[in-house]
């Protein structure tokens, strides 16, 4: 059972370049996230997808684009990349409702913005 | 979200029992306590949560105190393999919607031989 699967795990950007970063979940959650994880800290919500067809801000958004493509695949995009964005990248997700706060992780992408 | 104050780390010994607490003193009677670690480099992996409720599973039990300002995070056995970051999360039942969790800085448990 696969989980939550991200890629890639690694990636090296120049500024200005863009990306996106691919998550998956086998589990027919109907929620899913993206946080950041920056050194020496907890993780930051960027979006999040409630359901299928719904996507919103989380407390750090600029930079970034969300899709939620289908119920399985959430992608977070950069389209200019700035060091700034030089980072851990988790996905999440997790049932709605009273099971919304057990969220499952997928394994990060680290990435670099030079 | 209630904020939550946890120490910045502790240790204990291998195959003692691992207290971790977590104030929450502002918590609202619709927040639930989330935990969750993470080991070095990898996701956060959920551990355990409750309302009110001492709760036990497989991984730890959590105990909340009565007036449900503060818990602890109890490991009954630690080993090495639970050396990670433990984040305490307060976060409120969000109906129909799921709006992500708020990490702090959690507690660096280290897990001596």
């Amino acid at each position: 059972n696969a989980g939550v699967t991200q890629t890639p795990k690694f990636q090296v950007l120049k500024t200005g370049q863009s990306m996106t970063l691919q998550c998956a979940q086998d589990m027919n959650h109907n929620s899913m996230y993206w946080y950041r994880q920056d050194p020496g800290m907890g993780l930051r919500l960027i979006y999040y997808s409630a359901s299928e067809g719904t996507t919103d801000k989380g407390e750090v958004p600029n930079g970034y684009n969300v899709s939620r493509l289908n119920k399985r695949e959430f992608s977070l995009r950069l389209e200019s990349a700035a060091p700034s964005q030089t980072s851990v990248y988790f996905c999440a997700s997790s049932e709605r409702g009273l099971e919304g706060g057990k969220a499952f992780f997928g394994q990060g992408t680290r990435l670099t913005v030079v | 979200d209630a904020k939550t104050t946890q120490p910045p780390s502790m240790d204990c010994a291998e195959g003692r029992a691992a207290n971790l607490p977590c104030n929450h003193s502002t918590i609202s009677g619709n927040e639930y306590v989330y935990w969750y670690r993470q080991i070095h480099s990898q996701g956060p992996q959920y551990i355990i949560h409750g309302l009110k409720n001492n709760e036990t599973n497989e991984m730890a039990s959590l105990i909340i105190t009565e007036d449900r300002k503060s818990s602890t995070l109890i490991l009954p056995h630690a080993t090495l393999r639970d050396t990670a970051v433990y984040y305490c999360i307060v976060r409120a039942y969000s109906g129909g919607g799921a709006d992500g969790l708020t990490f702090g800085k959690g507690t660096h448990l280290i897990i001596q031989p």
